[in-house]
């Protein structure tokens, strides 16, 4: 069974810090991975999605990276300010989104 | 934001009584999907549904029923509610099973 974690499970940073967000997932035959955003009292976001086929995936200034063999994804922002302050969580699906596995999220807060 | 609107956005009931969520979509799209999140959890797929009456099991889809007679409407419903079953509920709809999903707001539901 899939698993996907995400560690730290909450992190404050000051404002203009680079960051560095993490997901592992136990098995590596994936379909896609995705990143999404969810502020407090809302849905999620999404923000990149990475096929099994590629490495990685840019949107302004936020880049996601995968790393199959390994079961690893991060999501790097750059120059993080205060409206970055969310929940971002990963996703991973095995066959197509039908069956996307969630990891519990990390709760960033960005100090101005 | 897609046109995606769940109701009630809160609901307090008793054990034992029957619950009804419903997602509306104003985008025409195929797929429609409900969650719960959880704290540690992440999300979860309840069911989702690929067409008008057609409709398949997710990760946690005991003690919960679907419905879509109409393209435009998924209704969860919970027969006979437990207190396992407070959480907060989304929906997501998507175009193809591989396009990226996009949530509504939730409904924050608490069984006592």
């Amino acid at each position: 069974k899939q698993e996907v974690t995400q560690i730290p499970a909450a992190l404050s940073v000051p404002e203009g810090e680079n960051l560095v967000l993490n997901c592992s997932f136990t098995d590596s035959a994936i379909y896609n991975l995705q990143w999404f955003r969810q502020d407090p009292g809302k849905g999620l976001t999404s923000l990149l999605l990475i096929q099994s086929s590629q490495r990685e995936q840019t949107s302004g200034r936020l880049n996601a990276s995968l790393d199959k063999s390994s079961g690893r994804s991060t999501l790097y922002i750059a120059a993080s300010q205060p409206g970055d302050s969310a929940t971002y969580l990963c996703a991973v699906s095995i066959y197509n989104n039908n069956d996307m596995r969630f990891g519990a999220g990390t709760r960033l807060t960005v100090k101005p | 934001d897609a046109g995606i609107t769940q109701s009630p956005r809160h609901k307090v009931t008793e054990t034992g009584t029957p619950v009804t969520l419903r997602c509306h979509q104003t985008e025409n799209h195929r797929y429609m999907y409900w969650y719960r999140q959880d704290p540690g959890h992440g999300l979860r797929l309840i069911h989702y549904s690929y067409g008008v009456k057609d409709t398949d099991k997710g990760e946690v889809s005991d003690g919960y029923s679907v419905s879509r007679s109409k393209t435009e409407d998924f209704l969860l419903t919970l027969e006979s509610a437990t207190s396992s079953q407070t959480s907060v509920y989304f929906c997501a709809i998507s175009g193809t099973e591989d396009q990226p999903q996009h949530f509504g707001d939730g409904t924050r539901l608490s069984i006592l």
